[in-house]
Order: structure tokens, then sequence, then C-alpha cells
């Protein structure tokens, strides 16, 4: 089974306007961590937001804020503003076992979403 | 801070030849990990390390892939006899553990071409 699934392939939005991009994680480890992070078409992997499982509030970043329903797990990454520079690929990342497990830390990624930004 | 460093950027083989990668972390990080991404798809765990040590290994790392980190300083990935599938790009991250992130780095990665 998938542990992280992004169901949009793509996604489109104009300039200034918000946009969300969807998540959705399957784990059973009660410690755990989410991120997301932007892969522009340079290649490099840019970390953007983090919330953790026993987060009460919601993440937020600037520009980016993440809306976490854990009895959903879903931690859906909202853009505000966007802006021509957000057109990017976007990976959902999930970090299972760090209270003590074994997972050392390592990330499951999703398989992502293109945001294409339009003036 | 001059962040994670990989060499080549990028390398094109021969089928059955071997390559090796190299990755700088960021030099307080005592946490290294390799990933690789294919095109289209989200990055694979491969292998990670904690200092010199070798803690971990994804059933994805064959045994023509080996990798190292002499004195927990950088590291090494091999790959040896290299077919087409394993044309990729090759992710390096480190961390320090700390909570509450433990936020990893990404280098710029090393596109592997196989002829």
């Amino acid at each position: 089974a998938q542990k992280i699934t992004q169901t949009q392939p793509g996604m489109f939005v104009q300039e200034k306007e918000a946009v969300t991009l969807d998540c959705t994680y399957d784990t059973s480890d009660p410690s755990y961590g989410l991120f997301w992070y932007k892969q522009p078409s340079s290649g490099e992997m840019i970390f953007l937001i983090y919330q953790g499982s026993y987060d009460q509030q919601n993440a937020t970043e600037g520009r980016y804020s993440l809306n976490f329903q854990k009895a959903r797990k879903s931690a859906n990454l909202v853009i505000s503003a966007s802006q021509l520079g957000d057109s990017a690929m976007y990976f959902c990342a999930m970090r299972e076992g760090t209270a003590g497990g074994t997972s050392y830390g390592k990330l499951t990624f999703g398989q992502g979403t293109i945001l294409t930004v339009h003036p | 801070d001059t962040g994670v460093s990989q060499d080549p950027r990028h390398k094109i083989t021969k089928r059955g030849q071997n390559v090796t990668f190299r990755c700088d972390p960021i030099s307080e990080h005592n946490r290294l990990y390799w990933y690789r991404q294919t095109l289209g798809q989200g990055p694979e765990f491969l292998t990670y390390f904690q200092n010199e040590a070798q803690l971990e290994k994804s059933r994805l790392l064959s045994d023509r892939f080996s990798a190292e980190r002499p004195k927990g300083s950088f590291s090494t990935l091999e790959i040896q006899r290299t077919e087409q599938g394993d044309s990729a790009m090759y992710l390096c991250a480190s961390s320090s553990p700390g909570p509450p992130v433990d936020e990893q780095f990404f280098g710029p990665g090393t596109r592997l071409t196989v002829l």
C-alpha cells in the first residue's frame, strides 16, 4: 500500500491566487512527521514546511501552510498568493518511527504534483 | 554553510561500466542519506549513515550497489556493472538530529544516464 498518496498529477493556478495540493498518508506509528518539499526544474529539493504528528496547531511558514487533518490522515499544502516562481514539482513526504523507532529518519515520498502558475 | 554538494552533477556511462558518486554533507551533520529518483517519481530511500556506520539499506540497493562514509565525513555511492535501469537522479541529503524537525537538506543530485 502507498504510504504517501498525492492524487493530483498536475495543478494550475492563476498568479496571486491560493492553491491547495493534496496529500494523504498511511501509517500505524503514533509518532511521525510530514514534510513538503519543492523541486524546481533545476532539480534541487527545497524544504518548505513540517508538521509533527503531535503538533496541536497547523504549521505555517510565510505563504505556506499545512492543513493537517489527523483523523483523515491528510496533510494538504496551501500556497497563498501564488507567484510565477512557485511553478515546480511539489512532494509530500513522511518520516515514521522517530520516537525510539528504527527508521532512522528516512523519508517516504509521494509521486508529486506539478504546479503551474499562470500570469 | 555551503550546503550539500554532489559530484559529478551528470554522468553518462555505458552499460556494464562502474560508476562512483560523491556526496559532501553539511559539515556538522552526522546523518547522511542516499535516495534515487526516476523521472516523474518521488525520491526513494536507498541507504542511511550515522557518522561512519551504515545503519539501514533499502532492498532497492542490490549487491551491485555499495556505499561508504569513511570517517563520517563525505560519502560515496558506487554502482558496479551498470544497467539501463540504473538511469536516475541520485540524491544525497544530510541532517543533524534535533527536535522537532530533523530537516534533511538535499544536494543538487547526480544524474546518471546508462547507455
